[in-house]
């Protein structure tokens, strides 16, 4: 059964601090990995991944994939209280474009 | 960007009612969606992909004749919850394939409540 896992579950830190968020799969016929960012209503995307070993970065956000250990990791670094949301990470697979989702990351930046 | 369009953002229903949801992807043409669900505090969970011209695929699990989805045209699908019970209050949310993209087009998300 394909699986998407994400940790930690919940996290709360304090502004300025980095956090890292990962993300572990293990599917059959992988195409891709995203990241996306969800606050109130729909995820909004952050990354896409194919490759292993090729680093994606946005302002503060950055993420790697490693297709031999089957993880990724979201990397958030002076954090700030708009970063609180949950971040989730999907796989998509070559055999269709469905994407399935981990079980999200919550975090909460505090002042 | 694309823009996918999800409609009502928020409904209430009676319990034994059945309510509709569209989503609509409004810059393109869009052969596959995607329907999800998601209660609260946990993550998106696929219902069923939703192919034009032809019948939906359902993972294990849903109901079919419980969320009918029909993909009349490239770029209409719609998501009716039959017979709604309390249960099926939780938030849906359609994607949009345009087909090569890999990133998946998120509609704003309908917040159904069956009281």
């Amino acid at each position: 059964e394909d699986k998407v896992v994400q940790s930690p579950l919940s996290l709360v830190v304090h502004e300025g601090d980095t956090v890292t968020l990962n993300c572990s799969y293990e599917v059959t016929n992988f195409r891709s990995l995203l990241w996306y960012k969800q606050e109130k209503k729909a995820p909004t995307f952050l990354f896409m991944l194919t490759s292993s070993g090729i680093e994606k970065k946005s302002g503060r956000l950055s993420s790697i994939l490693d297709k031999k250990e089957l993880f990724s990791i979201l990397n958030i670094t002076a954090t700030q209280t708009g970063d609180s949301a949950v971040y989730l990470c999907a796989v998509v697979l070559n055999t269709g474009n469905q994407f399935y989702f981990g079980t999200g990351t919550s975090l909460t930046v505090i002042p | 960007g694309a823009v996918v369009s999800q409609h009502p953002s928020r409904v209430i229903c009676k319990s034994g009612t059945s309510v509709k949801i569209e989503c609509r992807s409004l810059d393109f043409q869009a052969t596959t969606m995607f329907w999800y669900r998601q209660f609260p505090k946990q993550s998106l969970m696929l219902m069923a992909t939703s192919n034009e011209g032809s019948k939906a695929t359902y993972e294990q699990g849903v109901e079919k004749d419980k969320f009918l989805i029909n993909h009349a045209s490239l770029t209409l699908s719609t998501l009716t919850v039959t017979s709604a019970h309390p249960e099926d209050s939780s938030f849906y949310i359609c994607s949009a394939d345009r087909g090569g993209a890999t990133e998946a087009f998120f509609g704003q998300g309908t917040r159904l409540t069956v009281v």
